[in-house]
């Protein structure tokens, strides 16, 4: 199993911060196959960028995603105050596998 | 416009079993691999089942191997999931999830609530 580790697990930011939360792989992992999700309070997960780089529909270009190999990040470039939510990386390595990091929550200061 | 529907989640005792429902619209869900992903109390996010477009392929992970059966009706565009021999550890929100092609989930349900305890 492709084991994904988020951090940091919690991080706090001020309004128009910019935050980076990194998601590490205990194997490479195709950057085609990289993805991240938001998920708000009481909310389902919603897809966010797909394919380490590319935003989801509806997605604000403050949210830039980079990465390759084992090492993959997300980037929002001035913290709004809907960003305020857990933020989870996936991978996927082949039917049926797939695996989720832990998550980062963003909390706002 | 896509949705995803899930019921049939409550309050089971240990070793007890439950049949949960994902009625999904505004696709082809026939076209569609899906999965069952539930997030535990700790907000952990795991996949549970894994059925193919036509429902001929089937995996689970260990955690759940031999207890949990996915199933799918295509002709009521519908996913199902039966769970037996329930233990505290499958308490969780139990998510449906469209798989898209590039092996994103692009659209989930509102999740259903397993809770096993005595």
């Amino acid at each position: 199993e492709n084991v994904l580790t988020q951090s940091p697990a919690i991080m706090a930011a001020s309004l128009g911060q910019k935050v980076t939360m990194t998601c590490s792989a205990s194997s490479s992992v195709s950057s085609s196959y990289l993805h991240w999700y938001q998920q708000k309070s009481g909310a389902s997960p919603k897809p966010l960028i797909h394919r380490t780089s590319n935003l989801a529909s509806g997605v604000p270009a403050r949210f830039s995603g980079s990465g390759s190999g084992t090492s993959y990040s997300l980037t929002i470039s001035s913290v709004e105050a809907e960003d305020d939510a857990t933020y989870y990386c996936q991978q996927w390595s082949g039917y049926p596998f797939i695996t989720f990091g832990a998550g980062t929550k963003l909390e706002l200061k | 416009e896509v949705k995803l529907v899930e019921s049939g989640g409550g309050l089971v005792q240990p070793g007890g079993s439950l049949k949960l429902s994902c009625a999904t619209s505004g696709f082809t869900f026939s076209d569609y691999y899906m999965y069952w992903v539930r997030q535990t109390p700790e907000k952990r996010l795991e996949w549970v089942a894994y059925i193919s477009n036509g429902g001929g392929s089937t995996y689970y992970p260990d955690t759940v191997k031999g207890r949990f059966t996915i199933s799918r009706d295509n002709a009521k565009n519908t996913l199902y999931l039966q769970m037996s021999r329930l233990k505290s550890e499958d308490t969780a929100m139990y998510y449906c999830a469209r798989l898209q092609s590039t092996m994103i989930f692009d659209y989930w349900g509102q999740g259903t609530t397993l809770t096993v305890s005595s």
